[in-house]
Parts: C-alpha cells; sequence; structure tokens
C-alpha cells in the first residue's frame, strides 16, 4: 500500500517561501507511469492543482501559479518537495501531496497524503 | 483552463435515495477524461470513478458515473450513512492545469 506524507512549516510569514516535503512510503517514486504532485486546498474551498514531477525530474506547474512554484524530487530518499516564493494570505491552504497516474490517455490521482496546514500570517 | 461547475452545491438527501450529481464543463473535456473524488471531514479526497465511468479498485457498485464531453454524472443509488461527503470531479481532457469542480456537499 503507497503511503504518502507531508511535512514542513505550518506557519510561515507573509512574503516568505513556503517549504514543504513528501516522504513515499510502499512504493517507488521511481515507477514508470505515476507522477508526483502537489494540491492545495482552500479553508472550506475547492481543490486547485498546483504541480507534478517525474522521477526524471520533468515538471510541469499550473500556469496561475508557475513563476512562484518549484517542485523538486529526491529518488535517493523517495521523497519530493514544493518551494513556493511570495508567499501571502491568499496562500493558506491544507497542501497534499499525492500520486498521479498517467498512462494510455488516463490521468487521475490514486493515492494521497493526509494534507499539511500551512497558515501565513506574521 | 477548463471550468467544471458542479450541481447542486448542496444536496440534502436520507440514506436509501438516490443521489444524481452533475458535472459541467466549460468546453469538452476529450471525451471521458473525468474523474470523480469523494472527501469526508478532515480526510483527503479518495478516487471514485475515472474515464467518467469506470469505478475505482474497491468501489462499490452503488457508484456509477455516466457522461461525456461536456456533461457528466455521478449516481450514487442506493445512499448508506457513509456516502454523505463533498464529491469533486477533475477532468484532465485538457491540461495542464488539471482542475476540479467546486465541489457538491451531500447531506442528510
Amino acid at each position: 500500500q503507497v503511503q504518502l506524507q507531508e511535512s514542513g512549516p505550518g506557519l510561515v510569514q507573509p512574503s516568505q517561501t513556503l517549504s514543504l516535503t513528501c516522504t513515499v512510503s510502499g512504493g517507488s517514486v521511481r515507477l514508470g507511469g505515476y507522477y508526483w504532485t502537489w494540491t492545495r486546498q482552500h479553508p472550506e474551498k475547492g481543490l486547485e492543482w498546483i504541480g507534478y514531477i517525474y522521477y526524471s525530474g520533468s515538471t510541469d506547474y499550473n500556469p496561475s501559479l508557475k513563476s512562484r512554484v518549484t517542485i523538486s524530487i529526491d529518488t535517493s530518499k523517495n521523497q519530493f518537495s514544493l518551494r513556493m516564493s511570495s508567499v501571502t494570505a491568499a496562500d493558506t491552504a491544507v497542501y497534499y501531496c499525492a500520486r498521479l497516474f498517467w498512462s494510455n490517455g488516463l490521468v487521475y490521482f490514486d493515492y494521497w497524503g493526509q494534507g499539511a496546514l500551512v497558515t501565513v500570517s506574521s | 483552463e477548463i471550468v467544471l461547475t458542479q450541481s447542486p452545491g448542496t444536496l440534502s438527501l436520507s440514506p436509501g435515495d438516490r443521489a444524481t450529481l452533475s458535472c459541467r464543463a466549460s468546453r469538452s473535456v476529450s471525451s471521458t477524461h473525468l474523474a470523480w473524488y469523494q472527501q469526508k471531514p478532515g480526510q483527503a479526497p479518495g478516487l471514485l470513478i475515472y474515464d467518467a465511468s469506470s469505478r475505482a479498485t474497491g468501489i462499490p457498485d452503488r457508484f456509477s458515473g455516466s457522461g461525456s464531453g461536456t456533461d457528466f454524472t455521478l449516481t450514487i443509488s442506493r445512499l448508506e450513512p457513509e456516502d454523505f461527503a463533498v464529491y469533486y470531479c477533475q477532468q484532465y481532457g485538457d491540461w495542464p492545469p488539471i482542475t476540479f469542480g467546486q465541489g457538491t456537499r451531500l447531506e442528510i
């Protein structure tokens, strides 16, 4: 059973950089056909996809966040990470890491972390 | 980007009832490139349906999906108490970005 676990500071100051790490267990991030993603959910709101990374290092991001987001991967640790710069209160949300299956024209999230609440406040 | 609009925003039903949830796309999502998720309070979303009508592993057959193009439906044939949650649709017909609907809350 694949498990994902987010970790990182729960409080970030405005204008600073948000950093989160997702540790994957029960499966390898090197598995073909699976992409490693970040999605966020604002309080009492819907879901916003942030971006993905493949084990090769290729990435893609939501155009609305692309200028501030970097996703990286450490295959030796079976982890991937999110960095979001210049945060504001509007970035306060629960951040989920998730595995994305992408093959044969199908694209869906099959495993999610439990989520990490990040509050942007001074 | 493709905008997904779910209706109704809230659906009030009772155990044993049939639930019909709608997801409409602002333009075609390339045939059946749509998934449905269930989210319970304090939990991450869980995959229910992919490719518009294929049930994910372990999902009971009271859950079914249908539709194509711009109009999709999630039907729960006979509601169980554990089905009361928020449901999201997600499109992958034209991405990035992957987009989600705003959710339908199914309440007792």
